[in-house]
């Protein structure tokens, strides 16, 4: 079973501040995804990366961005909050057939 | 472009009932088709999955049926337990991308 781990889980911030949401997993997965997702409802694909440099946009806009430059590391930036980035972001790992998740990062921005 | 659509919203049973949430989807190219399982507070889990090649499986209570020519599958409960009160996702798996549904509330009454 994979590990994966995300930190902060809550975070509360003012308009305009830069953020770094981390994700760091332990088994090797090269697949890497973040989800953004309001309470009880869809998951949207905002990024992916599928290895070491390799990150790419998902289905959702998002004024987000991602890097990978180690494998086990996929930490998602907001360079300045916005209200209407208030959700929860989890980022996930694993294989062609199934993804792990993390608990996720709630965040609110005021 | 919603490629796995997912229903009902919502969904109330009493205990010992069954509780059926139904998928459809439209990309042929979809090779594996998963449930998560998803708490509050929580990132969804793996379930349970099948594979086109197969019409159902079954694990424990969970069972899939899956209808290659409708290219719909559906996910059914059997006695379920007010600890399966939870929000449940199908997906659909191409190559490495995950498309999720949109999400089923399901509430189990004591």
């Amino acid at each position: 079973e994979a590990d994966i781990y995300q930190t902060p889980r809550y975070l509360v911030i003012g308009t305009g501040k830069k953020i770094t949401l981390e994700c760091s997993q332990t088994m090797g997965h090269d697949k890497m995804y973040w989800y953004q997702q309001d309470p009880g409802m869809e998951l949207h694909l905002i990024h992916y990366s599928y290895g070491v440099n390799s990150t790419e946009k998902g289905d959702l806009s998002s004024e987000s961005t991602v890097s990978r430059i180690r494998t086990e590391h996929f930490p998602l930036t907001l360079e300045s909050a916005r209200p209407s980035h208030t959700s929860q972001y989890l980022c996930a790992s694993g294989t062609t057939r199934e993804a792990f998740f993390g608990q996720g990062t709630r965040l609110t921005v005021v | 472009q919603q490629q796995v659509k997912q229903s009902p919203q919502s969904l109330i049973v009493q205990k010992g009932g069954i509780s059926i949430i139904n998928c459809a989807y439209e990309n042929t190219a979809f090779d594996y088709f998963p449930w998560y399982q998803q708490f509050p507070g929580k990132g969804p889990a793996l379930l349970i999955a099948i594979r086109p090649d197969v019409s159902e499986k079954k694990e424990g209570r969970f069972t899939i049926s899956f209808n290659k020519s409708a290219k719909q599958f559906s996910l059914h409960i059997m006695d379920s337990q007010p600890g399966d009160s939870a929000t449940y996702f199908c997906a659909a798996t191409s190559g490495s991308r995950l498309t999720f549904g949109e999400g089923t509330q399901l509430t189990v009454n004591p």
